[in-house]
């Protein structure tokens, strides 16, 4: 079966730039997670998707940053106005529920010029 | 600060004996715990995991053991193949924010031959 697909795979913009991230994650899997990964680091939680329920959005870094999931599936996070501190591995994650492991996509690398 | 340490950057084992990957972490309400390999270019994959109850949890050559009093897992690779050569988190979840996992920064594993 498909796992968790994301596109694009690699992106390259200029400073200033608004860029849109794409996850489409296993089917039936309710709960999707978006992470982000910087060199050297491990993952860091951004924004949380369980069902119908409100996202938790704790994570993100600022108010540039904002993600949505339509249809309680495919998932897209938008990064408006990127610094080059936003450079970094964005990755995708799905589950079938709470407190199961998560299953991740392969990421889109983020370079900001 | 860091709730989840992995204090080796890396580890290099002959093919055939063991590998011993350590985590600590500091937070004593994380009750569930899990090991990721990631592969360069995809997304971590999920290994093995355990819950607080238990102080082991075996799947073929993967073990995992909890040491709840000194704060410490350890995931043991047993015999070590090349293909084990990856980079290998460790994770972790708390009772009180039970999707929310704090990832370390990962161990890079060498397989020699």
């Amino acid at each position: 079966g498909a796992g968790v697909s994301q596109s694009p795979s690699n992106k390259v913009t200029e400073k200033g730039k608004d860029v849109e991230l794409r996850c489409d994650p296993i089917s039936g899997h309710t709960a999707l997670y978006w992470y982000r990964q910087s060199l050297g680091q491990g993952l860091e939680f951004l924004i949380y998707f369980q069902g119908n329920s409100a996202p938790d959005k704790s994570g993100l870094p600022s108010d540039r940053f904002s993600a949505e999931r339509t249809g309680g599936s495919v998932s897209t996070l938008t990064i408006q106005r990127t610094q080059q501190e936003d450079s970094a591995v964005y990755l995708c994650a799905s589950s079938p529920g709470v407190r199961q492991p998560q299953h991740f996509g392969d990421g889109t690398r983020l370079s900001i010029l | 600060d860091q709730q989840v340490k992995q204090n080796s950057p890396s580890l290099s084992v002959q093919e055939g004996r063991i590998s011993i990957l350590n985590c600590d972490y500091t937070n004593s309400m994380f009750d569930y715990f899990l090991w990721y390999k990631k592969y360069p270019a995809e997304g971590p994959t999920f290994l093995i995991s355990i819950s607080s109850i238990k102080d082991k949890n075996e799947d073929g050559r993967f073990t995992v053991f909890l040491n709840k009093s000194a704060k410490h897992l350890s995931l043991h690779i047993v015999p070590s193949q090349p293909g084990d050569s990856a980079v290998y988190f460790c994770a972790a979840s708390a009772r009180d924010s039970n999707y929310q996992l704090i990832w370390g920064a990962g161990t890079k594993l060498i397989i020699k031959p």
